[in-house]
């Protein structure tokens, strides 16, 4: 099935400082990939949708100056969070939809960002 | 007319039970309903799948039943077992071009022995 990679799964960073996550789809082109966040005990809130070769589609109240998403390649897609507050750490999450997986969408194992 | 309400928010069920846990839909254009089982600190699996086209879709010892004019669909997790314990989320989508998942609230099952 499709398998896609997220790193790192942990990073903590200093208030001010960016960090970056990246996504990739090991065995499978994504021409689209997904940002979520999700607070404790909360649902996956889609942050933006991110296409290859093209600017990113940002949902409603997400800073695109803060959450810079880059899909530069088909197996590729990072998100950058610029100038981390402390109200920036959550969980972050990608995901890739697979069109020869049955339209499954495949997620990444995440990454939890602390901002101290 | 995005929205997909899922419940209950929480379960608890004795192991070998049944697990029951239920999502209704608005938009009538949404056309694939995954179901995602998530464990702390990691990302949302698939469980499985369906299509409106069919009204039940089994595998092992998961089901997922459909009922396209009430616009509801339900996971059965039969014989629970411990390991399930998990955060459940239910989600809707129509499958065009890039088309996003909308999510239920999700359900965070225990399974005590």
């Amino acid at each position: 099935g499709a398998v896609v990679s997220q790193h790192p799964s942990r990073v903590i960073c200093k208030s001010g400082t960016s960090v970056k996550i990246e996504c990739r789809s090991l065995d499978f082109q994504a021409t689209t990939m997904f940002w979520y966040r999700q607070f404790p005990k909360q649902s996956l809130m889609l942050m933006a949708t991110s296409n290859e070769g093209s600017k990113a589609t940002y949902e409603q109240g997400v800073e695109k100056d803060k959450f810079l998403i880059n899909h530069a390649s088909l197996t590729l897609s990072t998100l950058t969070v610029t100038s981390a507050h402390p109200e920036d750490s959550s969980f972050y999450i990608c995901s890739a939809r697979d069109p020869g997986y049955n339209y499954g969408y495949t997620f990444g194992s995440g990454t939890r960002l602390t901002v101290v | 007319q995005q929205q997909v309400k899922q419940s209950p928010q929480s379960l608890i069920v004795q192991k070998g039970g049944i697990s029951i846990i239920n999502c209704a839909y608005e938009n009538t254009a949404f056309d694939y309903f995954p179901w995602y089982q998530q464990f702390p600190g990691k990302g949302p699996a698939l469980l499985i799948a369906i299509r409106p086209d069919v009204s039940e879709k089994k595998e092992g010892r998961f089901t997922i039943s459909f009922n396209k004019s009430a616009k509801q669909f339900s996971l059965h997790i039969m014989d629970s077992q411990p390991g399930d314990s998990a955060t459940y989320f239910c989600a809707a989508t129509h499958t065009g071009t890039a088309s996003k998942l909308t999510f239920g609230t999700g359900t965070r099952l225990q399974v005590t022995l």
